[in-house]
């Protein structure tokens, strides 16, 4: 049975850090992974996806990598803002709509 | 989110009434999904489509069931409410290689 573990629960960081958040799972039998954001109260915001044959994507200050391997996402958030405060979930796509989401990371920037 | 509506975006309702939330997309995505999400349990999938008529369980479905008469819609039936059923519920659409799109959440209280 797939598991999705986010490490850590929650961050704290002053604005302007570089950080990573990781996403691991048991499984490497994935077709995607993909990376969300959550503000309070609102939806799923989707950030990057990546696809089971790529290593990496990336979209602006923020960069995600895949290793199937070793069972493990990480997604790099460079210069950190106070706006870049939320949860963040991972999502390991394996098919059959067996879908597993992790429970998150809640990040909190500080000005 | 773009493409994808829920509606209503909050309800209150009596316990023992039935209850129909409503997904409605205009990306034509085969797939659509109904999750919820409270706090300590993550996102948990309810029922899900692979097609107009086509519908299975997810890992929380008792209480609960779905209809797609049309690619574009998408609806969840509490058929009696229970106040164990007190959450957000989150419809999302994908296709093929595709990630996942949310919508933006429907929060019901069931009193």
């Amino acid at each position: 049975k797939q598991e999705v573990t986010q490490i850590p629960a929650a961050l704290s960081v002053p604005e302007g850090e570089n950080l990573v958040l990781n996403c691991s799972f048991t499984d490497s039998a994935i077709y995607n992974l993909q990376w969300f954001r959550q503000d309070p109260g609102k939806g799923l915001t989707s950030l990057l996806l990546i696809q089971s044959s790529q290593r990496e994507q990336t979209s602006g200050r923020l960069n995600a990598s895949l290793d199937k391997s070793s069972g493990r996402s990480t997604l790099y958030i460079a210069a950190s803002q106070p706006g870049d405060s939320a949860t963040y979930l991972c999502a390991v796509i394996t098919g059959g709509f067996k879908t597993i989401f992790g429970a998150g990371t809640r990040l909190f920037v500080k000005a | 989110d773009a493409g994808i509506t829920q509606s209503p975006r909050h309800k209150v309702t009596e316990t023992g009434t039935p209850v129909t939330l409503r997904c409605h997309q205009t990306e034509n995505h085969r797939y659509m999904y109904w999750y919820r999400q409270d706090p300590g349990h993550g996102l948990r999938l309810i029922h899900y489509s692979y097609g107009v008529k086509d519908t299975d369980k997810g890992e929380v479905s008792d209480g609960y069931s779905v209809s797609r008469s049309k690619t574009e819609d998408f609806l969840l039936t509490l058929e009696s409410a229970t106040s164990s059923q007190t959450s957000v519920y989150f419809c999302a659409i994908s296709e093929e290689g595709t990630g996942y799109t949310f919508g933006s959440g429907t929060r019901l209280t069931v009193v």
